[in-house]
């Protein structure tokens, strides 16, 4: 059973660019969720689909946004990119919303913003 | 203010200790707690999964127990090895709509 895909695994941006992040969840998974972690914040939630619907969000601008497709695959975007925005980006899936479920983690999309 | 922590910050050890991490949580509403590994540079992988009807969790080395009363969970690793060196995280989820993570523990096992 294939795990949690995330693309591209590394990539380098300018301020002012803006990123789009892609996560394939397990197979029958129908929830995708989106983390920032930086060395300062730690792990951060961004946002969370379920069958195509943002369930919940957290604490971020409206610069990140994302949206799930009808095959659960789910995109993360980041416009205006920041210095600040340099992170490992990481999203999980699970076959429940909300953290209800074991959470399975992609190895994540390393930004870094120059 | 729900927030999760986790002492000590790292932790180093001889191979074959065993060891307790620690996460602690200001709300006791969880809904359930799960306890991650992270390599360097990579994902999160899961141990163990806690619902809050429940006590502990065993899977192979790893022992993780649940009291919601007193805001704690234990991580207990029997007989460390360097391949557990790693930082584990906790998280609680409250309403099955917020996942809270604590800051971690980074361990070291030396030879």
């Amino acid at each position: 059973k294939a795990g949690v895909t995330q693309t591209p695994r590394y990539l380098i941006k300018t301020r002012g660019q803006q990123v789009t992040l892609s996560c394939s969840p397990i197979s029958g998974h129908r929830s995708v969720s989106w983390y920032q972690q930086t060395p300062g914040q730690g792990l951060q939630f961004l946002f969370e689909y379920f069958s195509e619907t943002q369930r919940n969000k957290g604490n971020f601008p409206g610069r990140f946004s994302g949206r799930q497709f009808s095959n659960s695959r789910s995109e993360m975007n980041v416009s205006t990119l920041e210095l600040g925005d340099s992170a490992l980006y990481l999203c999980a899936s699970s076959l429940a919303q909300g953290g209800a479920g074991e959470l399975f983690f992609g190895e994540g999309s390393r930004l870094t913003v120059l | 203010k729900q927030e999760v922590t986790q002492i000590p910050a790292a932790l180093s050890v001889p191979e074959g200790e065993n060891l307790v991490l620690n996460c602690s949580f200001t709300d006791s509403a969880i809904y359930n707690l799960q306890w991650f590994r992270q390599d360097p540079g990579k994902g999160l992988t899961s141990l163990l999964l806690i619902q809050s009807s429940q006590r502990e969790q065993t899977s192979g080395r790893l022992n993780a127990s649940l009291d919601k009363s007193s805001g704690r969970s234990t991580l207990y690793i029997a007989a460390s090895q360097p391949g557990d060196s790693a930082t584990y995280l906790c998280a609680v989820t409250y309403n099955t709509d917020k996942l809270i993570f604590g800051t971690g523990t980074r361990l070291q096992v030396f030879p």
